[in-house]
C-alpha cells in the first residue's frame, strides 16, 4: 500500500527556519516525482514545486522559487520542504503528493497524498 | 502560467440529482501528438487531503465510483456527478499538468440542497 506520512504540526515565530518531511512507503520512492502543495486557510491548492528523488532534479513554481527549498534523501525515502526565514504569510497546510507515472517527467497528476503538515507562523 | 477557472464557486444539489462542474483553462491542455488532455480532477472533504478522481480528463481512478465522470477537451472540461450522494459533499478542484507551473482551479464547493 502506497503511503506518504508527513511530519507533525509546527508552530514557529517569524524569522525562524523550518524543515518538514514526507516519508514514502509501499513503492519505489526514487522513481516518482514528489510534489509539495500549499493550502492557505480556507483557500485553494497551489503547487509549490516537485522533486525527482532518483537524481534530486527539482522544479519550482515561480511563485515559490527562492522562498523555499525542496530536497530528498532517497536512502530513507523522504522528501523535505524547508524555509530559512518564515513569515506570517507562510501559515498554511502543506501537502506532499506522489506524481503518478514512474520515471516520467513532472507533467503528471498526483495520485497519493500525505495527510498534511499544518505550519503556523505567529509572533 | 495556465489559469484554471472553475464555475460555479458553489452549488447545492438534491440527493440523487446531477451535479455539473466546469473547468476552463487559459490555453489548451491537449497534447496533440499523444491525443491526451493533461487535466485531472480531485475531491477534498473537510479536514482531509485531496483525493484523485479523474486523470487524462476522463479516466476514472481505480476505486472511484462510476457516478463520477469527466469530459471535455482542449480548454473546456466538465466533472459530472450523475447522482449526488451525501458522501460527495466536498470541494472539487481541476488541475492541469500540461506545463509548469502546475496549476489548480479555484475549487467548487458541492453541498446538499
Amino acid at each position: 500500500e502506497v503511503q506518504l506520512v508527513q511530519s507533525g504540526a509546527e508552530v514557529k515565530k517569524p524569522g525562524e527556519s523550518l524543515k518538514i518531511s514526507c516519508k514514502g512507503s509501499g513503492y519505489s520512492f526514487s522513481n516518482n516525482w514528489i510534489g509539495w502543495v500549499r493550502q492557505m486557510p480556507g483557500k485553494g491548492l497551489e503547487w509549490m514545486g516537485s522533486i525527482y528523488p532518483g537524481d534530486s532534479d527539482s522544479r519550482y513554481s515561480p511563485s515559490f522559487q527562492g522562498q523555499v527549498t525542496i530536497s530528498a534523501d532517497k536512502s530513507i525515502s523522504t522528501a523535505y520542504l524547508q524555509w530559512s526565514s518564515l513569515k506570517a504569510s507562510d501559515t498554511a497546510m502543506y501537502y506532499c503528493a506522489r506524481q503518478s507515472i514512474p520515471g516520467a517527467d513532472v507533467y503528471n497528476w498526483f495520485d497519493f497524498w500525505g495527510q498534511g503538515t499544518l505550519v503556523t507562523v505567529s509572533s | 502560467d495556465i489559469v484554471m477557472t472553475q464555475s460555479p464557486d458553489s452549488l447545492a444539489v438534491s440527493l440523487g440529482e446531477r451535479a455539473t462542474i466546469s473547468c476552463k483553462s487559459g490555453q489548451s491542455v491537449l497534447y496533440r501528438s499523444k491525443n491526451k488532455n493533461y487535466l485531472a480532477w480531485y475531491q477534498q472533504k473537510p479536514g482531509q487531503p485531496p483525493k484523485l478522481l479523474i486523470y487524462w480528463a476522463s479516466t476514472r481512478e481505480s476505486g472511484v465510483p462510476d457516478r463520477f465522470s469527466g469530459s471535455g477537451s482542449g480548454t473546456d472540461f466538465t466533472l459530472t456527478i450523475s447522482s449526488l450522494q451525501a458522501e460527495d459533499v466536498a470541494v472539487y478542484y481541476c488541475q492541469q499538468y500540461y506545463t509548469t507551473p502546475l496549476t489548480f482551479g479555484g475549487g467548487t464547493k458541492v453541498e446538499i440542497k
